[in-house]
Order: C-alpha cells, then sequence, then structure tokens
C-alpha cells in the first residue's frame, strides 16, 4: 500500500509569494491533517479536514489555509508568505474508522524555503 | 490544554546498552500516548501506542514503552540499542474525550537520539 505522498518535496519562495503544498493519503484513509515543523516551534497543528470539510484548526493566522477533494486528497496553501513560513510542513492521514485511537500516517514533507 | 514534555533534547548512549527516552504529558480524562521517529529530511513514523490495557506496549523495531498513569509518564525504551536508531524521537497525546480535535496530536519537543559506536 503506497504512503502518504506529498508534493513538492522542496521548494524556495520570497517574501510576498503564495504557495500550495499537496498531499495524497492512503487508499482508504479520509482524515487529512496539516502540521508545521520548526526548529524553534516544533511541530504545531495547521488543520484537519475530513469529507471535505474542516473539522479543527490550528493557532495559525487566515495566510494558511486548506481544502480537501473528493477523492481525499488535500491541498494547504499559504499566502503573502513571510520568512517566519519557513519550515517543514508535514502532511498526515489516519483511517477515521479507528476514531481517536487510530494513529496518523505521515509523509514526508515539503519543505518550504522564504527567501 | 493537553501537553507534552520531554525533559532532554539530546540523549547519548553506547550501542549494545539499554536506551531510554522520557516522556510526561498532561491531558483531561484518560491519555492515548503515542511515539514517533523522525530520520534527517523525513517525516514521522508511529513506532507505538497506547490506548488501553496492559502499561507496556511493544512497538516496531524492538521498541516498547511504559505507560505509569501515577507519574503521567511514557518512556520510550529499547533493551539494546543500535546506531541505526539515532534520529529524532516525538512524544505525542491524545484526549480519550471525543471532541471536534478528535485527530490532532500534540507533540513533545523532541529528543535527539545518538547511539555511538
Amino acid at each position: 500500500k503506497a504512503g502518504v505522498t506529498q508534493t513538492p518535496r522542496y521548494l524556495i519562495k520570497t517574501r510576498g509569494q503564495q504557495v500550495t503544498l499537496s498531499c495524497s493519503p492512503i487508499s482508504g484513509h479520509r482524515s487529512v491533517s496539516w502540521y508545521q515543523q520548526t526548529p524553534g516551534q516544533g511541530l504545531q497543528f495547521l488543520f484537519e479536514y475530513f469529507s471535505e470539510t474542516q473539522r479543527n484548526k490550528g493557532n495559525f493566522p487566515g495566510r494558511f489555509s486548506g481544502r480537501q477533494f473528493s477523492n481525499s486528497r488535500s491541498e494547504m496553501n499559504v499566502s503573502t508568505l513571510e520568512l517566519g513560513d519557513s519550515a517543514l510542513y508535514l502532511c498526515a492521514s489516519s483511517f477515521v474508522g479507528q476514531g481517536v485511537t487510530g494513529e496518523l500516517f505521515f509523509g514526508e514533507g515539503s519543505r518550504l524555503t522564504v527567501l | 490544554a493537553q501537553s507534552v514534555a520531554q525533559p532532554e533534547d539530546q540523549v547519548n548512549v553506547a550501542e549494545g546498552n539499554p536506551l531510554t527516552v522520557k516522556c510526561t504529558y498532561s491531558v483531561s480524562g484518560n491519555p492515548y500516548l503515542f511515539w514517533y521517529v523522525q530520520y534527517p529530511n523525513r517525516g514521522l513514523q508511529f513506532l507505538l501506542k497506547y490506548i488501553t490495557g496492559d502499561n507496556l506496549v511493544k512497538g516496531s523495531y524492538g521498541f516498547e514503552a511504559e505507560f505509569n498513569k501515577s507519574q503521567t509518564s511514557f518512556h520510550l525504551k529499547k533493551p539494546s540499542a543500535l546506531v541505526s536508531d539515532s534520529a529524532l524521537y516525538f512524544c505525542a497525546v491524545r484526549p480519550s474525550i471525543s471532541s471536534g480535535s478528535a485527530r490532532q496530536l500534540t507533540f513533545g519537543s523532541g529528543t535527539q537520539l545518538t547511539v555511538l559506536p
């Protein structure tokens, strides 16, 4: 079974630009979550999507947004990029049938560098 | 709100020796606890989880973890460390009480494990 696939793996942007990151979950997994990882703040929850609906959102500004498609694939978008947005963005999927006991399966991440 | 503490930023151990990576948590109600490992420039890999039942949980690659409710701890252990175990380890918690944040995990700050040959 293929794992969680994130694209692109690496990207470089300049301040003020916007970026879109993509995530394909494991087949059969309908929940997709996004996390930001930085050396200073560690792993922080961004948002979770299930059935094309945002179920929960972390403490991030409105510049961070996301969506989920009917095939469970998800995208996140960051507009008006700031230097502090440089991070590894991790997508995770989970099997909803396991409820809250299920573990998250993470992709390799998209490393964003903002210059 | 829930929280996780990993008191050691760095743990060094000699190959063949037992290793322990410490984790304590704070959560309302019963906790669901997880350990993940991250290798350089990679995502997080699931190692094991505690949901209920036996306090000693066995996971991937020979790792195990002991849940201690009175000490609110969930330390990761391995009887004999390998050089290839060197990586960043994260403890995470999720409350068992179902809510809108049902699948969100709260992570600790991570512990860098170095196994010396």
